[in-house]
């Protein structure tokens, strides 16, 4: 059982360039979440989803597109990436009223 | 909207008993979930309090007071490898389902 897969572990993007972050779960699980942590900052929320086909901007969303076309894949893209995107990022999915998150194991973005 | 505050830092040493505090401000919510996450790896999630009152895990337990928005996680026994942060975390009740997490402890245990 996967659980939560995300990629890459690792990635180094240049100023204004785009990509995309990916996540998927073999747990059918309706919510799917991301957050960046950054140092002292905790986790904040920037999309989430409760399904295929819906999704919703967190606290932070500005600079990040999601999409849910399937209740396993929970891609964030980012349009032009900025040095202030530099961060961990984390996908994280649960039922929709569940007690507990299950995380990918995080990609780390740097802007140069 | 939503916001839950958390002390910073808090520092123990091995054998102690640790109170991690919890404090929100929120309009519903289903209940109050707590994860550890050691430097470089993802948040684990460590309990659940549904109801007010406390929860027991083994070493750990966690606390839940509606009445005073408040929670907390109590950390038995510490141990080296306790040290980590660790993160209060809320579903929203109000329909949006959101997961919301708080801004996080630091704890450092010292031998």
């Amino acid at each position: 059982n996967a659980g939560v897969t995300q990629t890459p572990k690792f990635q180094v993007l240049k100023t204004g360039q785009s990509m995309t972050l990916q996540c998927a779960q073999d747990m059918n699980h309706e919510y799917m979440s991301w957050y960046r942590q950054d140092p002292g900052m905790g986790l904040r929320l920037i999309h989430y989803s409760v399904g295929a086909g819906i999704t919703d901007q967190g606290e932070v969303p500005n600079g990040y597109n999601v999409s849910r076309s399937t209740t396993e894949d929970f891609p964030l893209r980012l349009l032009s990436a900025a040095p202030s995107q530099t961060s961990v990022y984390f996908c994280a999915s649960s039922y929709i009223r569940g007690t507990e998150a299950f995380f990918g194991q995080g990609t780390r973005l740097t802007v140069v | 909207g939503q916001s839950l505050e958390q002390p910073s830092e808090v520092t123990a040493v091995e054998g102690a008993i640790v109170q991690i505090n919890c404090t929100y401000q929120t309009s519903g919510f289903y209940g109050l979930s707590w994860y550890q996450q050691h430097d470089g790896g993802a948040p684990t999630f460590l309990s659940y309090n549904a109801l007010d009152g406390l929860e027991e895990t083994g070493r750990f337990s966690s606390f839940l007071s509606r009445s005073d928005s408040y929670g907390y996680l109590l950390l038995q026994e510490l141990q080296m490898k306790d040290s980590a942060s660790y993160f209060c975390a809320v579903r929203e009740a109000s329909g949006t389902y959101k997961y919301i997490f708080g801004t996080g402890t630091r704890l450092k245990v010292l031998a």
